[in-house]
């Protein structure tokens, strides 16, 4: 079936990085754009960025440039999204997300999530 | 694009219906509106998109309506597994989401 697979947990100190995986199967890899988003405890979403399987092109948002880095893999057909500099505010739920149809970015199919905290 | 949504909670029984209301700060483009739902510990579950058209597997209670800057989720009679989050998104220009309404039981 359709499905997105993310890494585990981390626990991470101040200013250390985290890289976090995305694996899809079931569906044409390339077909489909990936989107990050997270969330912190209780809060709402905040989008992180979005990369296109199949050129590479790549979009973060404005707040998060310079710290975060997606990546992907096409024989392996998995997503990758490094976060650097990390800060307490930075904890939070992180998701992957399919988009519904091609570029139609509503996502339709999201990973399980991968809960970062970043703590001394 | 600022995204609010109202009332921040619902307090209703199951057979009542729901009506959750989404304003955007700008017009959205082409109607990009989506609705999600969301249950604690759970990833969100995509109920909507494009303003109207219900996702696979979505039952036909749910419904969304409106343009522009003002759109409405309508669940027409709550069943016990609705009592939940939603939140609305928009993805006409860059991505943005809603804050979120809860949905209790009362």
């Amino acid at each position: 079936q359709v499905q997105l697979v993310q890494s585990g947990a981390e626990v991470k100190k101040p200013g250390a990085s985290v890289k976090v995986s995305c694996k899809a199967s079931g569906y044409r890899f390339t077909n489909y754009y990936i989107h990050w988003v997270r969330q912190a405890p209780g809060q709402g979403f905040e989008w992180v960025g979005v990369i296109n399987p199949s050129s590479g092109t790549i979009s973060y948002a404005q707040e998060l440039q310079g710290r975060v880095t997606m990546t992907r893999d096409t024989s392996t057909t998995t997503v990758y999204m490094e976060l650097s500099s990390l800060r307490s505010e930075d904890t939070a739920m992180y998701y992957c997300g399919r988009t519904i149809v091609g570029s139609t970015h509503a996502f339709a199919i999201w990973g399980q999530g991968t809960m970062l905290t970043v703590s001394s | 694009i600022v995204l609010t949504q109202s009332p921040g909670t619902l307090s209703l029984s199951p057979g009542d219906r729901a009506t959750l209301s989404c304003r955007a700060s700008q017009s959205v483009s082409s109607n990009y509106l989506a609705w999600y739902q969301q249950k604690p510990g759970q990833a969100p579950r995509l109920l909507i998109y494009g303003a109207s058209s219900r996702a696979t597997g979505i039952p036909d209670r749910f419904s969304g309506s409106g343009s522009g800057t003002d759109f409405t989720l309508t669940i027409s009679k709550l069943e016990p597994e609705d009592f939940a989050v939603y939140y609305c998104q928009q993805y006409g220009r860059s991505i943005t989401f809603g804050q979120g309404t809860r949905v209790d039981i009362e």
